[in-house]
């Protein structure tokens, strides 16, 4: 039982590439959810899927866009990356969509810089 | 806006004392309050979580929750040196499909 993985640990892009990070949970959770964090700000959602199927936009969704492959994968895609991304990306998964009384649980993080 | 908010520290707390830990929030529709642990270079992992007011023990740890003044606290007994790290502050609501609204943490620092 791996838990949530992602994928790459470590990356670096120049501004106006792209890349999409990955990452998968194996404990049958219905809600996924990406973060970024920087230093002095805790963590920020940006888009997060309720359920399989959907996705809606957190608090700093631009220049991200996501995809809920199936109910184990969601995906985070830089179209073209700026040096303002430059950060480290959590996924997160839980058990219910519908309640807030579910822990989260997180993947080991995507060290991101953007040069 | 919705906000938490916590003292970014660091604090400084000496072996086998108590460390408090303290975070208000804005909303008043939140229902469930967690605290997680971060060390340095991890992903922060789930400490304990409260929804009633009132204390909720586990282990050296216990959490309090004051809906009324809109804050919840965290006391560390018996503070050892692998207690130290960020600590984040994070507040559901109802409406909110599970998502978590996290403070900026308090970095804390355990010295023998």
């Amino acid at each position: 039982n791996a838990g949530v993985t992602q994928t790459p640990k470590f990356q670096v892009l120049k501004t106006g590439q792209s890349m999409t990070l990955q990452c998968a949970q194996d404990m049958n959770h219905n809600s996924m959810y990406w973060y970024r964090q920087d230093p002095g700000m805790g963590l920020r959602l940006i888009y997060y899927s309720a359920s399989e199927g959907t996705t809606d936009k957190g608090e700093v969704p631009n220049g991200y866009n996501v995809s809920r492959l199936n109910k184990r994968e969601f995906s985070l895609r830089l179209e073209s990356a700026a040096p303002s991304q430059t950060s480290v990306y959590f996924c997160a998964s839980t058990e219910s969509g519908t309640s807030g009384l579910r822990e989260q649980y997180f993947g080991p993080g995507t060290r991101l810089t953007v040069t | 806006q919705k906000e938490v908010e916590q003292n970014s520290g660091p604090l400084s707390v000496p072996e086998g004392a108590i460390a408090s830990l303290n975070c208000t929030y804005s909303d008043r529709g939140s229902q469930s309050f967690f605290w997680y642990r971060q060390y340095s270079g991890k992903s922060p992992e789930l400490i304990m979580f409260i929804y009633s007011n009132g204390d909720k023990e586990d282990g050296r740890f216990t959490a309090q929750l004051n809906k009324a003044s809109q804050y919840v606290s965290l006391l560390i007994r018996d503070s050892q040196p692998s207690d130290s790290a960020t600590y984040l502050c994070a507040v559901s609501s109802t409406d909110s499909w599970g998502k978590l609204q996290f403070g900026a943490g308090t970095q804390v620092v355990v010295t023998p």
